[in-house]
């Protein structure tokens, strides 16, 4: 059975901080990683998918990095908001099988 | 607007009875998938269908049923026979692979 880890579990920052969380996968078999961003009430919304080794993507303040030898992603906030405050969840996709991590849960403070 | 829908988002039900969350997509997207997340732990899979008419299990399906009659719909049946029923449900569609989900806004479910 495929494990996806995620840490931290949970994270509060201060307005203004910048932040980053990780996933762990399985590196084989490997084809894909996404990132999903997760509100509160709102489904789930699909943020990045990286596929290659080395990806990396960005969407404004937030980035995120793929190293698929070593089995990690890294997802990146600058400078972050209120409204960034969600459950961030990544998924790895090995041999056509999905698995999805616990998730981080974000909490930024005005 | 395209997407997928659940519905209740709600749902409290006694603990013996069979319950029925729905999903609707209008995606026109081939495959559909229900998942369960309890605290701390990721989405399992319960069971996800390709094709009309066809469906598979997934990791933890004991005590759940499905059907596909038709494309947009995906209905997920909790039966009595499901231990530890009290959960969140979320529904999600793709394309042609598993590749990039769709997810619904979710169900939660409590029995007492």
């Amino acid at each position: 059975i495929l494990n996806v880890e995620q840490s931290p579990q949970s994270l509060h920052v201060q307005e203004g901080d910048s932040t980053n969380f990780t996933c762990s996968f399985p590196s084989s078999n490997f084809y894909a990683l996404h990132w999903y961003r997760w509100e509160t009430a709102k489904s789930p919304e699909a943020l990045f998918v990286m596929t290659l080794n080395g990806d990396e993507k960005k969407k404004g303040r937030i980035s995120a990095t793929l190293n698929t030898k070593e089995g990690y992603s890294y997802l990146y906030i600058k400078g972050s908001q209120p409204e960034d405050s969600a459950t961030y969840l990544c998924a790895s996709l090995n041999n056509n099988d999905m698995r999805f991590g616990a998730g981080t849960r974000l909490t930024v403070k005005p | 607007d395209g997407g997928i829908t659940q519905s209740p988002k709600y749902l409290f039900r006694k603990e013996g009875q069979n319950v029925t969350l729905s999903c609707e997509q209008n995606l026109n997207h081939d495959a559909m998938y229900w998942y369960r997340q309890d605290p701390g732990q990721g989405l399992r899979l319960i069971y996800y269908s390709q094709i009309v008419n066809d469906f598979q299990k997934g990791d933890i399906a004991e005590g759940y049923s499905v059907s596909r009659e038709k494309k947009e719909s995906f209905p997920l049946t909790v039966t009595s026979a499901q231990k530890n029923p009290t959960a969140f449900y979320l529904c999600a569609s793709s394309g042609f692979s598993v590749y990039e989900q769709y997810f619904g806004p979710g169900t939660r479910l409590t029995v007492t």
